[in-house]
C-alpha cells in the first residue's frame, strides 16, 4: 500500500518565519504534488515536481518554493510565513504521468501562521 | 473558465441511497475522479471515468456524461462510515492536472 507522509500533522508559526513542510513517498512514484486547501474552496495546486530536482509552478505559487533532491522526498517551503498562508497543506504523489493514474495523498499539515 | 461544481453540503439516512452530483466546465477533458476525504485525513480515491456510462465498484458507482458536463457518484446502502466530503476532480488535458471541486460533506444520521 502506498504510504504518504507529512513531517507534521499541525504546526504553529510566526509570521516572518521561514517554514518547512516535508514529504516523503514509499512507492518510487516519479509525480509529486503541493495542494493547500482551504474551506469552500477546491484543492489549489502549489508546485509539482515530475522527477529529481524538477519543478514546476502550480496555481498558486506565490511565497512558496520546493525542493525534490531525492526521489521520494518534495519539500514546500513558506519564505516568510503570512497569515494568509494559514491552511491545511496536503502532499500527493502518483506513479506514472498516465491519465488515470490516482493521487495518493498524505494525512495533511495544519499550519496556522500568527 | 474552469469551473467545477458540487452541492456544498447533502443529508441522508442510514440504509438509504444518495446521488452527489458533479457538473464541469472545463478547457479540456481526460478524465473525471472522484474522492473521499473523512475530517482530518487524507482524500482516498474512489472512481475514475473517462468514457460515458456507469461504473459500479460495490456500494459505489459513478456515472459520467461528456456531452452534458456531468457526472454523479451513487452511494447505496448508507453506513455511517460513509459520512465524509466527496469531492469531484477533472483532469484537464491542456496541462495533465487536475481542476477541483470544492466538495460535498456528506451527513448520514441513523
Amino acid at each position: 500500500d502506498v504510504k504518504v507522509t507529512q513531517s507534521s500533522r499541525y504546526l504553529v508559526k510566526r509570521t516572518g518565519e521561514k517554514v518547512f513542510l516535508e514529504c516523503v513517498q514509499d512507492m518510487d512514484h516519479e509525480n509529486m504534488f503541493w495542494y493547500r486547501q482551504d474551506p469552500g474552496l477546491g484543492l489549489r495546486l502549489i508546485y509539482f515536481s515530475y522527477d529529481v530536482k524538477m519543478k514546476e509552478k502550480g496555481d498558486i505559487p506565490e511565497g512558496y518554493s520546493v525542493s525534490r533532491e531525492k526521489k521520494e522526498r518534495f519539500s514546500l517551503i513558506l519564505e516568510s510565513a503570512s497569515t494568509n498562508q494559514t491552511s491545511m497543506y496536503l502532499c500527493a504523489s502518483s506513479p506514472l504521468r498516465g491519465y488515470n493514474s490516482p493521487l495518493h495523498f498524505g494525512n495533511g499539515t495544519r499550519l496556522t501562521v500568527t | 473558465g474552469q469551473n467545477i461544481d458540487q452541492p456544498t453540503e447533502m443529508t441522508a439516512t442510514e440504509g438509504a441511497i444518495v446521488q452527489i452530483n458533479c457538473t464541469y466546465q472545463t478547457s479540456g477533458f481526460n478524465g473525471l475522479f472522484w474522492y473521499q476525504q473523512h475530517a482530518g485525513e487524507a482524500p482516498t480515491f474512489l472512481s475514475y471515468n473517462v468514457l460515458d456510462g456507469l461504473e459500479e465498484k460495490g456500494r459505489f458507482s459513478s456515472f459520467l456524461s461528456r456531452s452534458k458536463g456531468y457526472s454523479y457518484l451513487l452511494l447505496k446502502e448508507l453506513q455511517m462510515k460513509d459520512s465524509a466530503s466527496y469531492l469531484c476532480a477533472v483532469r484537464d488535458d491542456s496541462n495533465y492536472q487536475l481542476i477541483w471541486g470544492a466538495g460535498t460533506k456528506l451527513i448520514i444520521k441513523p
